[in-house]
């Protein structure tokens, strides 16, 4: 059974930074892409950052260019999220996503997810 | 960014109804819709991708259809566990974008 678990999340202060992880099982880690998707009352879901099988491609949307970084370790079946300069934007519940076996383009849909993790960015 | 608008946003249905939800995007992303339902303490779920297809597990109860910028969930004989929030998500053109959501109650 595919198994997508997230843990880092909390509270913390605009400017501040804070690191997600994500632990997968059930499924041969290093053969999949993995994503960040969150998701807020106002904005809805949002896809946030895509990683490659190997990690030497990594994608973010526009706002959290150069505050985020995605990375993964395959030896550990664990990714991960660090979300530097955070502001009160980027408050979410954030979601551990596989990308799915087909794409076009290099654009995916997500076959799998964590249950998310709430990030809070308050003073 | 290819905007995703769902419709309706809300929708009331008793079990054994079928009932449909669209999804339009704001630019033409050929088949490349996919479909997932959301519940309360579980992980989303994905039903359709690529317009059509079925993901493996997703019963035969759920179809897909559309092209272009207008695309259709069908849900035929409701069952008591399709109740839920529903999303579509573009996967043409990066970034992937998603619609806002269609919540299915029980009437």
């Amino acid at each position: 059974e595919v198994q997508l678990v997230e843990s880092g999340g909390g509270l913390v202060q605009p400017g501040r930074s804070l690191k997600l992880s994500c632990a997968a099982s059930g499924f041969t880690f290093s053969n999949y892409g993995m994503a960040w998707v969150r998701q807020t009352p106002t904005k809805g879901l949002e896809w946030v950052a895509s990683i490659s099988t190997g990690g030497g491609n990594t994608y973010y949307r526009d706002s959290v260019k150069g505050r985020f970084t995605i990375s993964r370790d395959n030896a550990k079946n664990t990714q991960y999220l660090q979300m530097d300069s955070l502001r009160s934007e980027d408050t979410a519940t954030y979601y551990c996503a596989r990308h799915g076996v087909t794409t076009v383009r290099g654009v995916y849909y997500f076959d799998y997810w964590g249950q998310g993790v709430m990030v809070t960015v308050s003073s | 960014d290819v905007q995703m608008t769902q419709s309706p946003s809300n929708l009331a249905a008793s079990p054994g109804e079928s009932v449909s939800i669209n999804c339009k995007a704001s630019k033409s992303i050929s088949k490349y819709l996919a479909w997932y339902q959301q519940k309360p303490g579980k992980p989303n779920k994905l039903l359709i991708y690529s317009g059509s297809t079925l993901q493996s597990g997703t019963p035969s109860r759920f179809s897909g259809s559309g092209s272009g910028t207008d695309f259709t969930l069908t849900i035929r004989n409701l069952e008591p566990e399709d109740f839920g929030l529903y999303y579509c998500q573009q996967h043409n053109e990066n970034p992937p974008t998603f619609g806002a959501g269609t919540k299915l109650e029980l009437k």
